[in-house]
């Protein structure tokens, strides 16, 4: 499976739309982009996923570049609930378990 | 509706002592994960249960580790002869299909603290 690049941590100010890039410039042709966020001393929850498109929920949305080696995750509105560690991770869809595998993810905080 | 629970919250023993993990997925959801998260480790995965069986043990860190599950729901996590690198979260997951294009919902963890 394809490895995943993040930074380390960021901040953003409440109120403004946090971007989140993750650089993934192995990816094969069959392999998604998913995001899930981690709020302190919670388990992981989902947030969004994709193969070429950007997609969008009420949640996010996901940008992922033409030559799918990057993409970036955007919270438009970013809130004090949104501080979490957010993992992008990059996987094969078909014949897969659907196990996860966690790189170290990027530490956002958002501050007032 | 009810998420994924997990007991016990939090565990304290004593090195070389067995413990018993539980996992209640959310009703219905076929596939079970475990994953453990420790401080120099981040998240790994552990198993992987697909209604009662387990095609993938791969991240089971050792022979003391083993899991099972009942009647496609409730899955025990068991460690025998803890070691204090055992000590960490244990985080179960269910989705109601396997594969990744189902979300895996996470239950809130046992931290585990072997002395």
């Amino acid at each position: 499976d394809a490895k995943t690049t993040q930074p380390t941590s960021m901040d953003c100010a409440e109120g403004r739309a946090a971007n989140l890039p993750c650089n993934h410039s192995t990816i094969s042709g069959n392999e998604y982009v998913y995001w899930y966020r981690q709020i302190h001393s919670q388990g992981p929850q989902y947030i969004i996923h994709g193969l070429k498109n950007n997609e969008t929920n009420e949640m996010a949305s996901l940008i992922i570049t033409e030559d799918r080696k990057s993409s970036t995750l955007i919270l438009p509105h970013a809130t004090l609930r949104d501080t979490a560690v957010y993992y992008c991770i990059v996987r094969v869809e078909a014949g897969n378990t659907g196990k996860l595998i966690f790189g170290q993810g990027t530490t956002l905080q958002v501050k007032p | 509706g009810a998420g994924v629970s997990q007991s016990p919250s939090n565990k304290v023993t004593e090195k070389g002592k067995d413990v018993e993990l539980r996992c209640d997925p959310i009703s219905g959801h076929t596939a079970l994960y475990w994953y453990r998260q420790s401080l120099g480790q981040g998240l790994e995965f552990l198993i992987y249960f697909q209604g009662n069986s387990a095609p993938d043990k791969s991240g089971l860190p050792s022979d003391r580790f083993s899991a099972e599950r009942t009647g496609g729901s409730v899955s025990t996590l068991t460690i025998q002869r803890t070691q204090q690198e055992d000590s960490a979260v244990y985080l179960c997951a269910s989705s109601s299909q396997w594969g990744l294009n189902y979300e895996q919902y996470f239950g809130p963890g046992t931290r585990l603290t072997v002395t």
